[in-house]
């Protein structure tokens, strides 16, 4: 099997306040995670991809020091909104790399009021 | 010109007819190739994975072109199940994976 959880399901916050996003590999071990954003009706576009142990490497565009990548363990991969704006809502989705195949989480659906 | 492009559709077709979707990649260098199937507000889900040979797990077909660059799915037997959002993707030997837009299918009883 290749399960992976992703904890909250959805969340709504207020702006200007930080939002963490945990990602995890249930049945596998992965070394490189992977964040999406998705908004509606769009594809889903990644981020930064998360390897364990190291930095994150992130997408063109996308703010390092808004969006905190921590990848601690062989299992799970945090993302951390800081200051989070309206714009910033969106659905969260990370996947884990099994081989050459990717697992998807079930995603974050984020609300910024 | 995006990295993966695909017809967002929609397609709509009866149930039981055969639907195909097409997608074309412009990076030479990829690597490995997948459809994925993405209900509306859920996450993507494997699909199947593309192989040069061709594949087939089911009623589902997946080809891959190198020389045109161009991967595509075949649905035979539509059912009303199969109504979904269809993402090809495609990722290089960094593993980062490039969807396209997807294409959306509504079978229709």
């Amino acid at each position: 099997g290749a399960v992976v959880s992703q904890h909250p399901s959805w969340v709504i916050c207020k702006s200007g306040t930080s939002v963490k996003i945990e990602c995890r590999s249930l049945d596998f071990q992965a070394t490189t995670m992977f964040w999406y954003r998705q908004f509606p009706k769009q594809s889903l576009m990644l981020m930064a991809t998360s390897n364990e142990g190291s930095k994150a490497t992130y997408e063109q565009g996308v703010e390092k020091d808004k969006f905190l990548i921590n990848h601690a363990s062989l299992t799970l991969s945090t993302l951390t909104v800081t200051s989070a704006h309206p714009e910033d809502s969106s659905f969260y989705i990370c996947s884990a790399r099994k081989g050459w195949e990717q697992y998807f989480g079930p995603g974050t659906r984020l609300t910024v009021t | 010109r995006k990295e993966v492009e695909q017809d967002p559709g929609p397609f709509n077709v009866p149930e039981g007819a055969t639907v195909a979707f097409n997608c074309t990649y412009s990076n030479s260098a990829s690597q490995s190739f997948f459809w994925y199937r993405q209900d509306c507000r859920k996450e993507p889900k494997l699909l199947m994975s593309v192989y040069s040979s061709g594949n087939e797990d089911g009623r589902f077909t997946a080809q891959l072109n190198r020389a045109s660059q161009y991967i595509s799915l075949l649905i035979r037997d539509s059912k009303l199940s199969d109504s979904a959002t269809y993402l090809c993707a495609v990722s290089s030997n960094t593993g980062k994976l490039i969807f396209g837009q997807g294409t959306t299918l509504q079978v229709k009883p």
